[in-house]
Order: structure tokens, then C-alpha cells, then sequence
């Protein structure tokens, strides 16, 4: 078993619409959570980091369920320049342990 | 702001040659790492470095080797390109243990293996 999972997708959105996916962990040890973006042929690049209590950034909201252990993506009123992979990742340990999901594909069509 | 480099981008490789990635961040962070990514399987760690002077292998190390140079750098080495390491190569790096503690990549590099 994968420690992070995620579906692949692709979701394919409409622009303007609202889009959501999860992402389910099995190392109850994570310390932290990010989501990443990685657009064709690029290097990923920080999207946002997942809190707890939940976090906003613009259109994109995040969050963390610890009990069930899963986060989520949600992108409110989508741009055809959200169109992309998007990456989940767990952190852990002293010296910087990362664990990458496969990556959600999000088209985003007009 | 250069953040995390590595040379080349692009290389093709006989089988048998040997080739390395160079890599170096300009952040003064301590870990550094070489993932490998294929299309469907997503990021797998090749080796990292948690700080300098020490490496140990990740998930997939066999056909490579590593050396951290110096806090800044850190390189790749297939000391034997076989086909199954036609990839695409990023180097990364993060400040273990500071709050945040996101990871940072270099642009890539598109290693092809005939």
C-alpha cells in the first residue's frame, strides 16, 4: 500500500465551476501537509500547506482530517489556468522526510 | 533568486555510459535530495542527504550513487545508464526542521537512455 494515495483523475471542470479532491495518508506519525502543483514537464511547486484548522489561499481551500486520515483540495471558480497535476505530500521525521502521492490531474475546460 | 539549479536539462545516454547530475541550492538548507519521476508512478526518492556530510539511499538507489559535496551541493552519478533509467531527474532541497518545511525542486533534468 501506497503511504499517500490519491485518485488520478483526470477530473475534467468546467471553467467557473468548483472542483474537490482527497488525499489519504497511512502514517499517523505525518507532522505536516502540503498540497503542490506541477504543471507539464515542470518541477512541483508549493501550492499551499495544510493546517489543522483549515486554511484559505485566494480560491483554494484546504484541509486536514487527522481522525480519518485524509486532506482535501477544494478550488472554487476554476481557471483554465488551474489546469494541472496536483501533488499531496506528507512530512515527517527530524531530517525532512517527504512522501509524494501520484498526483490528481485537474482539467479545466472552457 | 536561483533557489535550487541543476545541469543539464536534457541528455541522451548510450547504454554503459556514465553521466552526472550536478546540482546546488542557494538556500542554506540542510537536507538535500534526487527524486526520479516516471510517468504513473510519481515521485520516488533515489537518496538523500539530511545534512552535510551524510547520504543514505531512498527508495529506488540501485544504479546510482551520490555525493554531497558541501552544504551546497549535491550530486547524481550513474556510474552504468541502463534503459529503465530513461527519467526525469529533480534534485530538491529543505530546511529540516524549520516551521513550514516545504521542499523546493530544481527545474529538472530529462535523462534518455538508448
Amino acid at each position: 500500500r501506497k503511504e499517500v494515495e490519491q485518485d488520478p483523475g483526470p477530473f475534467n471542470v468546467p471553467e467557473g465551476a468548483t472542483v474537490a479532491f482527497n488525499c489519504t495518508y497511512s502514517n499517523s506519525a505525518s507532522q505536516s501537509f502540503f498540497w503542490y502543483r506541477q504543471d507539464c514537464r515542470k518541477e512541483p511547486k508549493l501550492l499551499m500547506s495544510v493546517y489543522s484548522s483549515g486554511n484559505e489561499d485566494g480560491r483554494f481551500t484546504a484541509q486536514l482530517n487527522r481522525a480519518s486520515q485524509y486532506i482535501s483540495l477544494l478550488i472554487r471558480d476554476s481557471k483554465l489556468s488551474d489546469s494541472a497535476t496536483y501533488l499531496c505530500v506528507a512530512y515527517w521525521g527530524s531530517w525532512g522526510k517527504f512522501q509524494f502521492g501520484a498526483g490528481t490531474q485537474v482539467v479545466v475546460t472552457p | 533568486n536561483a533557489g535550487v539549479t541543476q545541469t543539464p536539462k536534457f541528455q541522451v545516454l548510450k547504454t554503459g555510459q556514465s553521466m552526472t547530475l550536478q546540482c546546488a541550492q542557494d538556500m542554506n538548507h540542510n537536507s538535500m535530495y534526487w527524486y526520479r519521476q516516471d510517468p504513473g508512478m510519481g515521485l520516488r526518492l533515489i537518496y538523500y542527504s539530511a545534512s552535510e556530510g551524510t547520504t543514505d539511499k531512498g527508495e529506488v538507489p540501485n544504479g546510482y550513487n551520490v555525493s554531497r559535496l558541501n552544504k551546497r551541493e549535491f550530486s547524481l552519478r550513474l556510474e552504468s545508464a541502463a534503459p529503465s533509467q530513461t527519467s526525469v531527474y529533480f534534485c530538491a532541497s529543505s530546511d529540516a526542521g524549520a516551521s513550514g518545511n516545504t521542499i523546493y525542486f530544481g527545474e529538472g533534468s530529462w535523462l534518455t537512455v538508448v
